[in-house]
């Protein structure tokens, strides 16, 4: 887990705020993703980027934009955050090679949105 | 639309029994599906693949069998330990792209 770091661990916030919610991975992988994680429900992928300049929507990317300023860097960010937003985010990396297309996850960050 | 279901219902387990969970999944064609282990706090950590074309696939204790005709995938955990208790999570890829659809998990309690 120490390969892909997340900060914030934890945040709470107002309803209407901007959060930005960091990821870094010294994994040298070209893959990341954004997931979120509510109870009952499992993971469920906001968005994706397989390279530096290719950024690509998951299933609930409404209300989220991301930024890949790097290969190791991708970022969350939160345009204006609402209670239903409070969730567990995590980033992950995965490398095309070898084919297991294993994800490797970060520590996740715990987000409260009052 | 799609959907994956795992157990909700915690499996408790005593020391030693073989603890079996279940991933079922409908409207999917998954090409491969990995299983994940996710502690309290953490992230989920890649455990297995199975393949589409695959019946079984074993990693130390681990055992995960995959049949497509049913739609379901059985993992097992033989002569379980209590640190094996942690919330499992199946998964369900279709290529090598590495997007994934994850089920809730189950999560499995052993006790000595």
């Amino acid at each position: 887990d120490a390969d892909v770091t997340q900060t914030p661990r934890n945040r709470i916030t107002k309803t209407g705020k901007r959060i930005m919610l960091e990821c870094s991975q010294t994994k040298g992988h070209d893959r990341m993703y954004w997931y979120r994680q509510d109870p009952g429900l499992g993971l469920r992928l906001i968005y994706y980027s397989f390279d530096v300049k290719d950024i690509n929507k998951g299933e609930i990317s409404d209300g989220y934009s991301v930024s890949r300023q790097a290969q190791a860097k991708f970022s969350l960010s939160l345009e204006s955050a609402i209670p239903n937003q409070t969730a567990l985010y995590f980033c992950a990396t995965s490398d095309p090679q070898p084919s297991s297309n294993e994800q490797f996850f970060g520590p996740g960050t715990r987000l409260t949105v009052l | 639309s799609q959907k994956i279901e795992q157990n909700s219902e915690a499996l408790n387990i005593q020391e030693g029994k073989t603890a079996t969970l279940t991933c079922n999944y409908t409207n999917y064609s998954p090409a491969y599906l990995q299983w994940y282990r996710q502690d309290p706090g953490r992230g989920p950590v890649f455990l297995l693949l199975i393949r589409e074309n695959e019946k079984e696939k074993r990693k130390e204790r681990l055992k995960v069998t995959f049949d497509t005709t049913l739609k379901q995938s059985l993992f097992h955990i033989t002569a379980s330990q209590p640190a094996d208790s942690a919330t499992y999570l199946c998964a369900l890829g279709r290529d090598s792209w590495g997007k994934l659809q994850f089920g809730a998990g189950t999560q499995v309690v052993v006790t000595p």
